[in-house]
């Protein structure tokens, strides 16, 4: 078993739609990130938490350290919102990622 | 941008052959962790350097191997190179401080090579 799994593995919405993503995880962890890669593979960060909840523009991200469990929202989708989302878990030392999930999100 | 550059971008090697994948940090930052990436799978935890030495390392054989230079650029080696060896490779730096211990540091990713082997 992964130490992190996402859910869904695939999401299909429609232009404004509410889109949230799953992330748990089985490992002691210092930080939850959730990151963002476009095709060609570059990854980009979006957040890095501990505790609560952080929000950027139409994402939040929230983490409930007790039921070790993070969501990925994102307001208003926009088909630029297509993308991998990865969350990923750190330790002292590395991240242990999860397998990602496919947006795509259609105008 | 991240500031975090990789070279090459694409690479095609042969089964056997041994590659060199490159990566520059952000300026400032002393850490840099590589990451294997295969196809419709999130990236696997290579190996990290800290301050030119290794501060960690994932189930990867010893046929993976990687430098940190003084200016904390850092190179991946990998030697007999094999069919599922063919990935994205990404580079990620970040900096600890003192304390070597990265858990809340936040990582910058470099755009990845992606490595085929045939």
């Amino acid at each position: 078993k992964n130490e992190v799994e996402q859910s869904p593995q695939n999401l299909t919405a429609q232009e404004g739609e509410f889109i949230t993503i799953n992330c748990s995880y089985s490992v002691g962890i210092s930080a939850l990130h959730w990151l963002q890669q476009h095709p060609g593979g570059g990854i980009v960060s979006l957040f890095m938490l501990s505790s609560g909840k952080k929000k950027h523009g139409r994402l939040i991200a929230t983490i409930n350290i007790q039921e070790k469990h993070s969501s990925l929202h994102i307001t208003a989708s926009h088909p630029r919102d297509s993308a991998v989302y990865i969350c990923a878990a750190s330790n002292d030392y590395k991240l242990s990622f999860g397998a990602g999930t496919t947006v795509t999100v259609r105008a | 941008e991240t500031g975090v550059t990789q070279s090459p971008t694409h690479l095609i090697k042969t089964r056997g052959q041994q590659v060199t994948l490159r990566c520059s940090s952000q300026s400032g930052h002393n850490t840099v962790s590589w990451y294997q990436q295969a196809l419709g799978q999130g990236p696997q935890f290579i190996f990290q350097y800290y301050r030119e030495e290794e501060n960690g390392r994932g189930n990867f054989p010893p046929r993976f191997s990687g430098l940190q230079f003084p200016n904390y650029s850092s190179e991946l080696n990998v030697n007999a190179l094999e069919l599922d060896d063919s990935a994205l490779y990404l580079c990620a730096s970040q900096n600890f401080g003192n304390s070597g211990r990265a858990g809340r540091y936040e990582q910058y990713f470099g755009p990845g090579t992606r490595l085929t082997v045939t």
